[in-house]
């Protein structure tokens, strides 16, 4: 099973580029979301979605776009890149998204702005 | 609003037990999971609590007090490759997600 899947692994960007970080899911799930996680840090949420054609913001949701157009799909777009994106950004996703529930992480984008 | 408080760091031996503690603060509360994370990887799920009283998975149990707003994951028989980072993370009613602590690291030494 190949669970959450995210691409890039690994990005550079200048600042003011602008990029998309592709995320896909095969479990069916419903729920499915975006965090950032600074050094030493925990996981911040950027945006979320409940389902197809629905997303809403997160803790963190400034200079990020989502879209939703299919269950398996949640892209996150960043415009005008600046350095305090620089993060490692993890896609995630769950049947169900407040209970018990698992959440699956895919494997993580590292992103550098310079 | 939420809000979730770990210690930062706790160290160990191997074949020690040790206990990583998290407190919260919220408002219609659901339950409480726990995530490890080794260094550099994905977060995985390790356990939930939705009721008060400890949930035991192998080596991994963990424990919720609602009166306390307080739970703890404990490890037994520590090993090397338990080194890694520990979060929490509430649920809670209005709240659509999970809300994370920052993480306790645990370093296991030998």
């Amino acid at each position: 099973n190949a669970g959450v899947t995210q691409t890039p692994k690994f990005r550079i960007l200048k600042i003011g580029q602008s990029m998309t970080l592709q995320c896909t899911q095969d479990m069916n799930h419903n729920y499915m979301y975006w965090y950032r996680q600074d050094p030493g840090m925990g996981l911040k949420l950027i945006y979320y979605s409940v389902g197809a054609g629905i997303t809403d913001k997160g803790e963190v949701p400034n200079g990020y776009n989502v879209s939703r157009s299919t269950t398996e799909d949640f892209p996150l777009r960043l415009e005008l890149a600046a350095p305090s994106q620089t993060s490692v950004y993890f896609c995630a996703s769950s049947y169900q998204g407040n209970s018990g529930n698992t959440i699956y992480f895919g494997e993580g984008s590292w992103l550098t702005v310079v | 609003g939420q809000s979730l408080e770990q210690p930062s760091e706790v160290t160990a031996v191997e074949g020690a037990i040790v206990q990583m503690n998290c407190t919260y603060q919220t408002s219609g509360f659901y339950g409480l999971s726990w995530y490890q994370q080794h260094d550099g990887g994905a977060p995985t799920f390790l356990s939930y609590n939705a009721l008060d009283g400890l949930e035991e998975t192998g080596r991994f149990s963990s424990f919720l007090s609602r009166s306390d707003s307080y739970g703890y994951l404990l490890l037994q028989e520590l090993q090397m490759k338990d080194s890694a980072s520990y979060f929490c993370a509430v649920s809670s009613k209005g709240y659509s997600t999970l809300t994370f602590g920052k993480g306790t690291m645990l370093l296991v030494s030998p």
